[in-house]
């Protein structure tokens, strides 16, 4: 247990649906990230915050995705009109100064 | 999105024999890491290596980062059944974003 957690572990949607996953990084962590691992590869950067605010969002990041750190704390990954292509490991990682990267246990979505 | 290079894709092993697996990259990066991934978890921090030419050791793991800043390997001495999983290298250039290898996925039977 890394301290990083996710939830939920597992969602199950169909295709339209709007979805929404939280991370709650390590307490002292200023820095969150946000993975997403389809099946076969290694994890790819979506976007990443330095306490509340969002600094950098990948290309991989369509107008679909929406991603919040209000309070600088927990963040929260929002997926609007699913699709199939959105299946995925959703993974989170949090950092605090020069450390390394932790990350969560990540959330599995399955789009029917 | 941008991938790493990792060599072999998958290696079966019997336990007690040695493994080693590599990374390359058209990029310099300042940091490089390596992961272990079981199903359907998070990837967990093996090593981590600042500086180039370091060479670092976290039990029967040991990891080099290439002189050129471009490469990385991993050594895995006397394997056992619970080092199976899948082995992920990652760069980490300037702006904190890691970059991920394709993964090495490692069997080893007794």
């Amino acid at each position: 247990d890394t301290g990083v957690s996710q939830d939920p572990r597992h969602k199950i949607t169909k295709r339209g649906q709007n979805v929404t996953f939280r991370c709650d990084p390590i307490s002292e962590h200023n820095r969150l990230y946000w993975y997403r691992q389809t099946l076969g590869q290694g994890p790819e950067f979506l976007t990443y915050f330095q306490n509340e605010a969002q600094l950098e969002k990948s290309r991989l990041l369509s107008d679909r995705f929406s991603a919040e750190r209000p309070k600088g704390s927990f963040s929260t990954l929002e997926i609007q009109r699913t699709e199939q292509g959105d299946s995925a490991m959703y993974l989170c990682a949090s950092v605090q100064g020069r450390d390394t990267q932790y990350f969560g246990p990540g959330t599995r979505l399955t789009v029917l | 999105g941008q991938q790493l290079n990792q060599s072999p894709q998958s290696m079966f092993i019997q336990e007690g024999e040695d493994v080693s697996m590599n990374c390359t990259s058209s990029s310099i990066f300042n940091t490089w890491l390596w992961y272990k991934q079981e199903p359907g978890e998070g990837p967990v921090l093996l090593i981590a290596l600042y500086k180039a030419g370091e060479l670092t050791s976290n039990g029967r793991l040991t990891a080099q980062f290439g002189i050129t800043r471009k490469d990385s390997f991993l050594n895995i001495s006397a394997s056992i059944p619970s080092d199976v999983g899948i082995y992920f290298c990652a760069g980490q250039p300037v702006t904190d974003k890691l970059i991920f290898g394709t993964g090495t996925r490692l069997q080893v039977f007794p």
